[in-house]
């Protein structure tokens, strides 16, 4: 079955510091990978995504991601994390937008929390 | 602001009511896809619409459910008899059309129901 893991339900880091947040997949042909963040009374807002190509995707906020198809993983990084970070991170794996459109996995999402 | 609104925002109702729920995507958008979050989980998705066509639903949508697009616009996701299971923040997002379509959806803040 479809899946995505994130093993991570919280995460604490200083600002400053260096983060990464982990997802995993389970999916049976070439996934789409995407990360969303939601933050308190906003929406999901799209961090970039990965459909081919490069597997070292950038995304907006400093964020990026690397698609390692031999570890079925997609992870976030950021070099230096800010206060304004603090938010719930989801990792989403779709199915080729030739074919079924929005279906959309979502993993159950990481809380960051950032110490000052 | 132009972005997916979704109305009302929150709903307290009793078990056994019926609720509705109002979704008015980005206005350009030809696709729009419900989704539903409980704590401490991901959204998952319940159904996607192509202008006013329900192309695809999930099992999670039971009887109880009904979601419709009758013009292609605006979206309305009916729960009737509700239980307390039904508790959760509802997603509606959208998305553009063809060649503008990039993979990300676009979400609105939510509609929570708290069914007593």
């Amino acid at each position: 079955a479809q899946s995505v893991t994130q093993p991570d339900i919280h995460i604490t880091v200083s600002e400053g510091a260096s983060l990464e947040l982990r997802c995993n997949y389970s999916y049976g042909a070439t996934p789409y990978l995407f990360w969303y963040v939601q933050s308190p009374g906003q929406g999901l807002q799209l961090l970039l995504k990965y459909f081919s190509g490069d597997t070292l995707v950038q995304g907006i906020k400093g964020f990026e991601a690397e698609f390692k198809r031999s570890q079925s993983s997609f992870n976030l990084r950021k070099p230096s994390v800010h206060w304004s970070d603090a938010a719930e991170y989801f990792c989403a794996v779709g199915p080729d937008y030739g074919g079924s459109q929005g279906n959309l996995i979502f993993g159950k999402g990481t809380k960051l929390s950032v110490k000052p | 602001d132009t972005g997916v609104s979704q109305n009302p925002r929150h709903k307290i109702t009793k078990r056994g009511q019926n609720v509705t729920f109002r979704c008015d995507p980005i206005s350009e958008h030809n696709r729009l896809y419900w989704y539903r979050q409980t704590l401490g989980q991901g959204p998952e998705f319940l159904t996607y619409f192509q202008n006013e066509a329900q192309l695809e639903k999930s099992r999670l949508l039971s009887d109880r459910f009904s979601a419709e697009r009758p013009k292609g616009s605006f979206s309305t996701l009916e729960i009737q008899r509700t239980e307390q299971g039904d508790s959760a923040m509802y997603l509606c997002a959208s998305s553009p059309p063809g060649q503008m379509n990039t993979g990300e959806l676009f979400f609105g803040e939510g509609s929570r129901l708290t069914v007593l």
